[in-house]
């Protein structure tokens, strides 16, 4: 069954860098999502991305993130900047590819700490 | 927006005992409404999902019931196994491509 990947698994950085996360969605799908997951807390919606753009966002997705498909199969979350504050689990979701309700697939998510 | 309420947090049953994990929205607009397991340290999973002209689904041990006027929905895990020990998360959504909703989770453990 095909999966979503996401790369790396664990990512640690100094607060003020910039960080990446890199995903592979699931080859037919046309839709893609970032998540976060507080340790402990439920999955929160950070932006979707459908036709090479942005269809949704959320309040925690500032100036700070920035997402996008530089090719035919990755999707990246660029977050510049990091603070304390964004540690967390983030989740790559993709769904599609035909009209009506598809569920979203998550992949396994990478662990940023930000020290 | 819409807002999600899952409950219990946590629920403990034995082995063999029924589970029912409860979850309410508030936006009338919502029409699908999918269930996720995530195990520790793992991606969320789909267990199974319901769409809102339907009334309620199952899927071998795993049931789904919807109240649209009342707008909740629940899960229902029949004959529970140590290996269903997991939190589940309720969520809702609008239309394909849209955000999910979820809730805050319940984690769930099966005592043999």
């Amino acid at each position: 069954e095909p999966e979503v990947t996401q790369t790396p698994s664990h990512q640690v950085t100094q607060m003020g860098q910039e960080v990446i996360l890199r995903c592979v969605p699931i080859s037919n799908h046309l839709y893609f999502y970032w998540y976060r997951q507080i340790l402990g807390q439920k999955v929160e919606f950070l932006v979707s991305f459908y036709n090479n753009e942005i269809s949704e966002k959320s309040e925690i997705f500032d100036d700070q993130f920035s997402v996008e498909r530089p090719d035919g199969s990755n999707f990246t979350l660029k977050i510049r900047s990091t603070k304390l504050e964004d540690s967390a689990m983030y989740f790559c979701a993709s769904s599609g590819p035909r009209q009506g309700h598809q569920p979203q697939h998550f992949g396994d998510g990478t662990r940023l700490s930000i020290l | 927006g819409e807002n999600v309420e899952q409950h219990p947090s946590t629920l403990s049953v034995q082995e063999g005992d029924s589970a029912v994990i409860k979850c309410t929205y508030s936006d009338s607009a919502s029409n699908y409404f999918p269930w996720y397991k995530q195990e520790l340290g793992k991606r969320p999973q789909l267990i199974i999902d319901i769409r809102s002209n339907v009334g309620e689904k199952k899927d071998q041990r795993i049931a789904v019931t919807l109240n649209k006027t009342a707008k909740h929905f629940s899960l229902h895990i029949t004959e529970t196994q140590p290996e269903d020990s997991a939190v589940y998360f309720c969520a809702a959504s609008k239309a394909t491509g849209n955000q999910f909703y979820f809730g805050t989770g319940t984690s769930l453990t099966v005592i043999p």
